[in-house]
């Protein structure tokens, strides 16, 4: 597609339910991220795919965090047993390859009530 | 680790200023530097990019310069409109050999005024 597509665009969910927020990059882009940004705060950086290599998960808060990317293309992030604090917009980048610039996604906003 | 600082927080101006915003970052050991807007409740929209070996990249009213030796990059607004309010963020992109992160600074909050 021309850009970086993330549904839903909002989503509210109860504690302890699981999420999937999704993420469709450019097309040919090899590389995609997500980052969180917490209300009033800097980008958090979660979780880094590229081409074939195994992902960088250094980013990942717990491991109710997690992330697939399915045939080098779209891209799944899954929170389990959300809780308050997980409350975020959740944002996806792609880039043409590791060097490139990056091009973001609109963001899923997720409330934990 | 590399760290990237944002001067100034906020910014308010009247419209027709020309102002810059200001990004330092700690390790200079860079693939390139991009610049960002935000809109409030809303995503990021990409600015301009400046690759390591370059010394500035300029898109309409936006320049943007690049010392990578001594950390710091800057960004141009000339003739500022209240369509131009947003935040600014600087971010930079590690050299590794194996894919890098972007490690972002705090934003520069900006405000043009009618």
């Amino acid at each position: 597609g021309a850009g970086v597509s993330q549904s839903p665009s909002n989503k509210v969910t109860e504690k302890g339910k699981d999420v999937e927020l999704r993420c469709d990059p450019i097309s040919g882009h090899t590389a995609l991220y997500w980052y969180r940004q917490s209300l009033g705060q800097g980008l958090e950086f979660l979780i880094y795919f590229q081409g074939n290599s195994a992902p960088d998960k250094s980013g990942l808060p717990s491991d109710r965090f997690s992330a697939e990317r399915t045939g080098g293309s779209v891209s799944t992030l899954t929170i389990q047993r959300t809780q308050q604090e997980d409350s975020a917009v959740y944002l996806c980048a792609s880039s043409l390859n590791f060097r490139g610039g990056y091009t973001f996604g609109s963001g899923t906003r997720l409330t934990v009530v | 680790k590399q760290e990237v600082t944002q001067i100034p927080a906020a910014l308010s101006v009247p419209e027709g200023e020309n102002l810059v915003l200001n990004c330092s970052f700690t390790d200079s050991a860079i693939y390139n530097l991009q610049w960002f807007r935000q809109d409030p409740g809303k995503g990021l929209t990409s600015l301009l990019l400046i690759q390591s070996s370059q010394r500035e990249q300029t898109s309409g009213r936006l320049n943007a310069s690049l010392d990578k030796s001594s950390g710091r990059s800057t960004l141009y607004i000339a003739a500022s409109q209240p369509g131009d309010s947003a935040t600014y963020l600087c971010a930079v992109r590690r050299a590794e050999t194996s894919g890098s992160r972007l490690t972002f600074g705090e934003g520069t909050q900006l405000t043009v005024n009618p």
